[in-house]
């Protein structure tokens, strides 16, 4: 099956734009998403369809999907941000979602 | 607002088996997708096997084929996970989640998760 692949870490001062990559997967017309997940807690859907945001997801959170490559991209990023970011595609040759590697995100 | 509860805290003997509830209350829960991720110590997701309850039939990914079962009881909608020949391995946070958009797996996402069961499998 494929793996997607993310950057482990990212660091990022207070205010600034955080990118976090995923790829290794020709996307093709598959979406992409991106789910948050800190310490003890559950993962949280922050982008869904490449691009879209859930309503309670604030506008700092974007995402892209060029077809071999998405990003997910944090503007003006706060403290509370920190935290480890999946992508999550989908997995042509065996018919079901797949997760990257994941990407650990910390505000300087 | 849908809400997945999953069962509590299981610790089981290598060999053994384990069956895992996520019980959905506040909403549709028949015709959306219902996936099962785990989540080993310090590693990350990854994404087990799943069901749309109307249809009965779960899709797995190949690594659990052969030892997970995913169920679904429309009736008190609730979905099930069991998995069998335990071995230290399996030693992971079990979650729950539940699809965006009804009877889509792939365009829209996973926005509901349970709490997560914790199974730790020792001897």
């Amino acid at each position: 099956s494929h793996v997607l692949t993310q950057p482990p870490s990212v660091s990022v001062a207070p205010g600034k734009t955080a990118k976090i990559t995923c790829g290794g997967n020709n996307f093709g017309r598959k979406s992409v998403h991106w789910y948050q997940q800190k310490p003890g807690q559950a993962p949280v859907l922050v982008i869904y369809s490449d691009s879209d945001r859930p309503s309670a997801i604030p506008e700092r959170f974007s995402g892209s999907n060029s077809g071999n490559t998405a990003t997910l991209t944090i503007s003006r990023v706060e403290a509370g941000d920190e935290a480890d970011y999946y992508c999550q595609g989908w997995d042509n040759d065996s018919d079901h979602p797949v997760f990257g590697t994941g990407t650990k995100v910390t505000v300087l | 607002q849908v809400q997945l509860v999953q069962s509590g805290v299981e610790v089981k003997k290598p060999g053994s088996s384990v069956k895992v509830s996520c019980k959905a209350s506040g909403g549709t829960f028949s015709t959306y997708t219902l996936s099962w991720v785990r989540q080993a110590p310090g590693q990350g997701l990854e994404w087990m096997g799943g069901i749309i309850p109307i249809f009965g039939t779960a899709k797995y990914a190949q690594k659990f084929q052969v030892r997970v079962t995913i169920t679904a009881d429309d009736s008190t909608s609730t979905a099930y996970m069991e998995l069998s020949s335990l071995r230290s391995e399996d030693t992971a946070v079990y979650y729950c989640a539940r699809g965006l958009l009804p009877m889509e797996w792939s365009k829209y996402g996973m926005d509901v998760w349970g709490q997560g069961t914790t199974v730790i499998v020792s001897s």
